[in-house]
């Protein structure tokens, strides 16, 4: 089956620094790619999805490009604001149901 | 929006009872899943459904059952709790394809003593 493997668990990092969040896959498919995000006591919500090779969707001043070659879609923002501490979670869909998580990362912005 | 309710939001169960974890959607989506989310294994699949009558394994099922007696609604059934499965339950819908927008609710916290 698919999986998703995102290496941190943990990141923290000042205010107005860069954000690269990573995010990699395995799957037997050419799968569509998201992330989604969860703010402290809500729900998880999409941020932004990919399926396409080298094209770089953006929301909310994040971005993410999907490189197939390297099974990536590593999530990046030019400049962290404190709002933006949260969970994020890549995510893969191939079969039209099942959607597999990673196991998130915590980002912390502080001041 | 999509509109996802869970019911409860909080529950303490002794273990071997009982728990029934509800769902409701308002939006007709064909889809619905049933994940937990633990801290450092992110959010697992229990459980999923393509419509009323159907449910799927997920990547997770020991111990869970599941049942879609209708479109809206959408329940995980614990036969017998057990402390391991204590836990922040998120119910989600979302339309047929692989493309779509899944949609979830707040969540159930379940404790298990």
């Amino acid at each position: 089956g698919d999986s998703v493997t995102q290496t941190e668990g943990l990141v923290t990092l000042t205010e107005g620094l860069p954000v690269m969040l990573n995010c990699t896959y395995q799957s037997t498919y050419s799968p569509f790619l998201f992330w989604y995000v969860q703010h402290l006591n809500e729900a998880p919500k999409l941020l932004l999805k990919s399926f396409t090779d080298n094209k770089r969707p953006e929301h909310q001043g994040f971005h993410a490009t999907l490189h197939k070659s390297s099974s990536s879609f590593h999530l990046q923002k030019s400049s962290a604001q404190l709002s933006d501490s949260a969970l994020y979670y890549c995510a893969c869909n191939n079969a039209g149901a099942k959607l597999t998580f990673g196991g998130g990362t915590r980002l912390t912005v502080r001041p | 929006e999509a509109a996802v309710t869970q019911s409860p939001r909080n529950k303490v169960a002794v273990t071997g009872g009982k728990v029934t974890l509800s769902c409701n959607q308002t939006n007709n989506h064909n889809n619905m899943y049933w994940y937990r989310q633990d801290t450092g294994h992110g959010l697992r699949l229990i459980h999923y459904s393509y419509g009323a009558g159907s449910t799927e394994k997920g990547d997770i099922p020991d111990g869970y059952k599941a049942s879609r007696p209708s479109q809206e609604n959408f329940s995980l059934i614990l036969e017998l709790a057990t402390p391991s499965q204590t836990s922040v339950y998120f119910c989600a819908s979302g339309e047929q394809g692989a493309n779509t927008e899944v949609f979830f609710g707040k969540g159930t916290r379940l404790t298990v003593v």
